[in-house]
């Protein structure tokens, strides 16, 4: 693995039904969070961890949660999706050092019919 | 709560052409990052700016911080066709920490 990886790359998913994004990092970055791109909306923060086993809401949060059992995971479930969380789900990381960039995953494309 | 507004939305630019993208934030920031997303890509960290009023360049691509640090400009000089793609701004409140991201601006460049 290098870098940051997520799974699965793109899913269709029934209304209703639960599913679950997969994360993992190995640059041993503190800090994580789950993204959601919509057209003309940007990306918008669903949640966020700053260090493993402690998470925390961002902008959209409703109708998802996390987990952070450990540095490198960090998956998102939907424990009953529904066709407005139809999106680009990207997951990044953070190492905290000067700069604090965000390094971003290839992205789920995520549609619930 | 904080809000950051990028305008344009889109811009179309014949190959040469110069290019801004312009970010603004309803409160103060600490710093403001600059990404890009390729079509079918990810976000990508270009920049990130700290201080009032700084500028920094990358090539023919110059940011700017404003004296206010509540608003960011992106500049590219003679766009090529490489430089396609959307620009996004993602500010961090000097208040609560949350960092916010524009909605970008989908930049097309006509050969």
């Amino acid at each position: 693995i290098a870098g940051i990886t997520q799974a699965p790359t793109s899913q269709i998913l029934a209304a209703g039904r639960r599913m679950t994004l997969r994360c993992t990092q190995d640059m041993r970055h503190n800090a994580m969070y789950w993204y959601r791109q919509d057209l003309g909306l940007g990306l918008r923060l669903i949640h966020y961890s700053n260090t493993a086993g402690t998470t925390g809401k961002g902008e959209v949060p409703d109708g998802y949660s996390v987990s952070r059992a450990n540095t490198d995971d960090f998956p998102l479930t939907l424990a009953s999706a529904v066709p407005s969380q139809t999106s680009v789900y990207f997951c990044a990381s953070s190492g905290g050092d000067y700069y604090n960039e965000q390094f971003f995953g290839p992205g789920t494309r995520l549609t619930v019919l | 709560g904080q809000q950051v507004m990028q305008i344009p939305q889109y811009q179309h630019v014949q190959e040469g052409e110069d290019f801004t993208t312009y970010c603004n934030s309803s409160t103060t920031l600490s710093n403001i990052q600059w990404y890009k997303q390729r079509p079918g890509g990810h976000p990508v960290f270009l920049i990130q700016l700290v201080k009032s009023g700084e500028v920094k360049k990358q090539k023919r691509l110059t940011f700017q911080f404003g004296e206010a640090k509540k608003n960011s400009s992106l500049h590219i000089t003679a766009t090529q066709t490489t430089d396609v793609g959307t620009y996004f701004c993602a500010g961090t409140s000097l208040t609560d920490n949350d960092m916010r991201f524009g909605a970008g601006t989908r930049l097309t460049v006509k050969p």
